[in-house]
């Protein structure tokens, strides 16, 4: 049981150049999210998904698209990067597991835009 | 929609000492005030939460009250360790009926040995 995991875990583009960061889960929770953790802002929500075929506007979502592939997958594409979007994003899944609801959250991406 | 604020974004403290962080939510509608450590380059990992249903929650040494009047929440920590020293997060639901969390900008604390 892998829990949430995120590919690439480090990456560095190019003002202009689009990437799509990667996310899977594995403990078949419907809900996923997308944030993004500034020094001093805490975690902002970028995209988040209820369920496979539904996504919703977060809390910043300019400059983002979402995909939800499937129940288990759900990327985030940057279409034209630009220096504000150098950032840590977690992806994160929601869902019961023995009894308890919990957000799980997957190990980061740091990206740099330079 | 729900806004978050917590306070203080640093706090020292002497191990064996409490520590106390506050937050304040603005949708009465809230009912799911989780907290969240994260390590230095390490994700966020949830370590209480409290449902609307209940004013306090205890946890071995950290424990959560909720106050739902005031529209406010605390986290509680006793006999600091040096293990404890991390940024803590603090959410709220947002609307009540949706799993959407809403983040606190964190606290850094630090204990001294």
């Amino acid at each position: 049981n892998a829990g949430v995991t995120q590919t690439p875990k480090f990456q560095v583009l190019k003002t202009g150049q689009s990437m799509t960061l990667q996310c899977a889960q594995d403990m078949n929770h419907n809900s996923m999210y997308w944030y993004r953790q500034d020094p001093g802002m805490g975690l902002r929500l970028i995209y988040y998904s209820a369920s496979e075929g539904t996504t919703d506007k977060g809390e910043v979502p300019n400059g983002y698209n979402v995909s939800r592939l499937n129940k288990r997958e759900f990327s985030l594409r940057l279409e034209s990067a630009a220096p504000s979007q150098t950032s840590v994003y977690f992806c994160a899944s929601s869902g019961f597991g023995g009894g308890h609801w919990e957000q799980f959250f997957g190990p980061g991406t740091r990206l740099t835009v330079l | 929609g729900e806004n978050v604020e917590q306070h203080p974004s640093t706090l020292s403290v002497q191990e064996g000492d409490s520590a106390v962080i506050k937050c304040t939510y603005s949708d009465s509608a809230s009912n799911y005030f989780p907290w969240y450590k994260q390590e230095l380059g390490k994700r966020p990992q949830l370590i209480i939460d409290i449902r609307s249903n209940v004013g306090e929650k205890k946890d071995q040494r950290i424990a959560v009250t909720l106050n739902k009047t005031a529209k406010h929440f605390s986290l509680h920590i006793t006999e600091t360790q040096p293990e404890d020293s991390a940024v803590y997060f603090c959410a709220a639901n947002e609307g009540g009926y949706t799993d959407k969390l809403i983040f606190g900008t964190g606290t850094r604390l630090q204990v001294f040995p």
